[in-house]
């Protein structure tokens, strides 16, 4: 298996609702990422877990927030989010590449859940 | 901090042309480079990436770069277009955080293919 599967694919939902996206990889991938893409933006980094713990948190606000149950989950808990918020969410899991000298790694991203908040 | 440009936001090519997207980046040290490539309303797919060694990296679909340190540039190319080609390119700059990696990408190419 060399995917990372995101579900829901779509989601709406209104300001005052509370939703989660979820992300599964099964390639033994100790890190794992959340991205936001606007629309026709590149992706920005919103939280990075290394070994189920968050290592990076790019000063997002508090209605999104991360949990990571083992190493091939990652879910984005989503609360009180405003319209501004919606995008495409990118989930990605890396490891080190065996081609880097020095332990580079390369990300392999989901297809992403398109989030729209009315 | 690192920063990727890439200076051309639309480009149109015929199919059977030959391809070239620019991207420039900056990094005090040796960095590593990927170029990423994304259709319409979907995740972003690995065409190539660089990390040392070899400054021409082959890539999939038949997409190839080089890194030239003198120029900071890391451009992508391909010598004939297929119309499947069609889609938006993103050059990725990446530094290590321990067991992670941090991507910084550039605004990305959209690239237009006419038949």
């Amino acid at each position: 298996d060399t995917e990372v599967t995101q579900t829901p694919k779509h989601l709406v939902m209104g300001m005052t609702n509370k939703k989660s996206l979820k992300c599964e990889q099964h390639m033994g991938h100790r890190a794992m990422y959340w991205y936001k893409q606007k629309a026709k933006k590149p992706p920005e980094l919103m939280f990075v877990y290394s070994y189920e713990k968050l290592s990076i948190n790019e000063s997002v606000p508090s209605r999104f927030s991360p949990e990571c149950p083992n190493s091939s989950l990652l879910n984005l808990h989503l609360h009180a989010l405003q319209p501004e918020d919606s995008a495409l969410y990118l989930c990605a899991s890396s490891q080190r590449d065996r081609e880097s000298p020095s332990g580079a790694n390369v990300l392999t991203f989901g297809a992403g859940s398109r989030l729209t908040v009315l | 901090a690192q920063s990727v440009t890439q200076p051309d936001i639309h480009i149109t090519v015929s199919e059977g042309a030959s391809l070239e997207l620019r991207c420039n980046y900056s990094y005090g040290a040796t960095p590593y480079l990927f170029w990423y490539v994304q259709s319409p309303g979907q995740g972003l797919q690995l065409l190539l990436k660089y990390f040392s060694g070899d400054t021409l990296v082959q890539g999939i679909k038949g997409f190839e770069a080089e890194f030239k340190r003198s120029q900071s540039s890391f451009n992508l190319r391909k010598p004939s277009v297929h119309w499947s080609d069609a889609a938006e390119y993103f050059c990725a700059v990446g530094i290590n955080t321990g067991t992670a990696s941090k991507l910084t990408f550039g605004t990305g190419t959209r690239l237009q293919v006419t038949l």
